[in-house]
């Protein structure tokens, strides 16, 4: 079956530095792939996504590029802020049973100080 | 606003008594989710609604009782729950169509559940 392996945490950066947060996946067939953001008292938030080999999705200055030849799926931002601190998910969506499945990794807390 | 409504956001109570959680979906989408979140553990999904019917049910005890009466309501039926059970409860929904894979879902901020 699919399965989602991210980085465990925490990670906790200085305020500019850069982030990386990697991801890696294993499923059958071509798979959406996706960054979730979960901060402190709420649900998770969709941060980008990618839906093809080679697609980087992006927004508020993450991104993330969809490597199938890596099966891999790292998030990446330039310099960090104390307002990106939060849990972030990897997630995969592919078929099963001829509707979307979507496997969730689990989690990496990442804290920003200033 | 998240266009996925939970209520309540918090809720304690005992192993013997009887509560609802209840979710609100406000963005037209066709299939909900019921979905665990505790402490240092994965997400983990516990009930699927594709057009109002279930598609999933993955090994939830029988203390926990869905029901979808339409695509933009879903409810979470809890008694005789256990302490084991207290956890955030997060709602989700999306747009589902078959042979896609590339929605995303969009999810509540949760029900914060406490068994005493």
């Amino acid at each position: 079956g699919n399965s989602v392996t991210q980085m465990e945490g925490p990670v906790t950066l200085s305020e500019e530095a850069f982030l990386t947060i990697n991801c890696t996946y294993t499923a059958t067939g071509y798979p959406s792939l996706f960054w979730y953001v979960q901060y402190p008292g709420e649900g998770l938030q969709l941060l980008l996504k990618a839906t093809k080999a080679d697609d980087k999705g992006s927004n508020k200055g993450f991104e993330a590029t969809y490597r199938k030849e890596t099966t891999s799926f790292h998030l990446e931002k330039g310099s960090v802020q104390v307002s990106d601190s939060a849990v972030y998910f990897c997630a995969l969506s592919g078929q099963s049973g001829g509707y979307q499945k979507v496997t969730f990794g689990t989690g990496t807390k990442l804290q920003v100080i200033p | 606003e998240t266009g996925v409504t939970q209520t309540p956001r918090h809720l304690v109570m005992g192993m013997t008594n009887k509560k609802s959680l209840k979710c609100e979906q406000h963005l037209g989408h066709n299939a909900m989710y019921w979905y665990k979140q505790s402490a240092k553990k994965p997400l983990e999904l516990m009930f699927v609604y594709n057009f109002k019917e279930q598609t999933e049910n993955n090994s939830v005890p029988s203390r926990f009782s869905p029901e979808c009466p339409n695509s933009s309501h879903l409810f979470l039926h809890l008694h005789t729950l256990q302490p084991e059970d207290s956890a955030l409860y997060l709602c989700a929904s999306s747009h589902l169509r078959q042979g896609y894979s590339n929605q995303p879902q969009h999810f509540g901020d949760g029900t914060r559940l406490s068994i005493l």
